[in-house]
């Protein structure tokens, strides 16, 4: 079964460090989000992507971060000076098409720890 | 976006069916309702999807009444692999709404030997 790729699993960095999170969506899907799980509390959304740009984001996703597709296959979140509110799990996901039924397929996550 | 209120947690023991419900009152007339289940420290994984009355599919069944104010996940023989947290997601897939939502609090369901 196809899935969402995550790299790392668990990332460590020092406050105002940059941090690069890496997911490979499923091949031929055409739309991607970002998520983030603060321990303990809800899936909040934080962008979607869609034909190489942003397509919506939540009040989250200020200039701190920025995502990327650098080529067919990885789709990137950087946070550019990480703060220890930013700790918490983030979820890449993919979903084929905008036609009724495709649902979203969700990556393992990325553990990242601010210190 | 359409809110959606769930119970905060349901036990049940092994082997028997659980109901989870939920809410959306103002559930729009493009909106679909889906259910995700989550583990502890995993992405969310799709479960089931519907627009009205009921939907089947390997692993639960969904109940939709003819308002569409609420739906009822159905999950038959729990084991104790069910043990996760059910979310409850309304929106309209075509505009890109389902996906940008914030998933709630979701249901807790504990199963028990």
């Amino acid at each position: 079964e196809p899935e969402v790729t995550q790299t790392p699993s668990h990332q460590v960095t020092q406050m105002g460090q940059e941090v690069i999170l890496r997911c490979v969506p499923i091949s031929n899907h055409l739309y991607f989000y970002w998520y983030r799980q603060i321990l303990g509390q809800k899936v909040e959304f934080l962008v979607s992507f869609y034909n190489n740009e942003i397509s919506e984001k939540s009040e989250i996703f200020d200039d701190q971060f920025s995502v990327e597709r650098p080529d067919g296959s990885n789709f990137t979140l950087k946070i550019r000076s990480t703060k220890l509110e930013d700790s918490a799990m983030y979820f890449c996901a993919s979903r084929g098409g905008q036609a009724r039924g495709t649902e979203a397929f969700f990556g393992q996550g990325t553990r990242l720890t601010v210190v | 976006l359409a809110k959606t209120t769930q119970p905060i947690s349901m036990d049940s023991y092994e082997g028997q069916e659980v109901n989870i419900t939920c809410s959306h009152n103002n559930i729009a007339t493009n909106d679909y309702i889906t259910w995700y289940q989550q583990f502890p420290s995993q992405g969310p994984r799709f479960i089931i999807q519907g627009y009205k009355t009921k939907v089947t599919n390997e692993v639960a069944s969904l109940f939709i009444p003819a308002d569409r104010k609420s739906s009822t996940l159905s999950l038959p023989r729990v084991s104790l692999s069910d043990t996760a947290v059910y979310y409850c997601l309304v929106g309209d897939l075509d505009s890109g709404g389902y996906q940008k939502v914030t998933f709630g609090t979701g249901t807790k369901l504990q199963v028990i030997p």
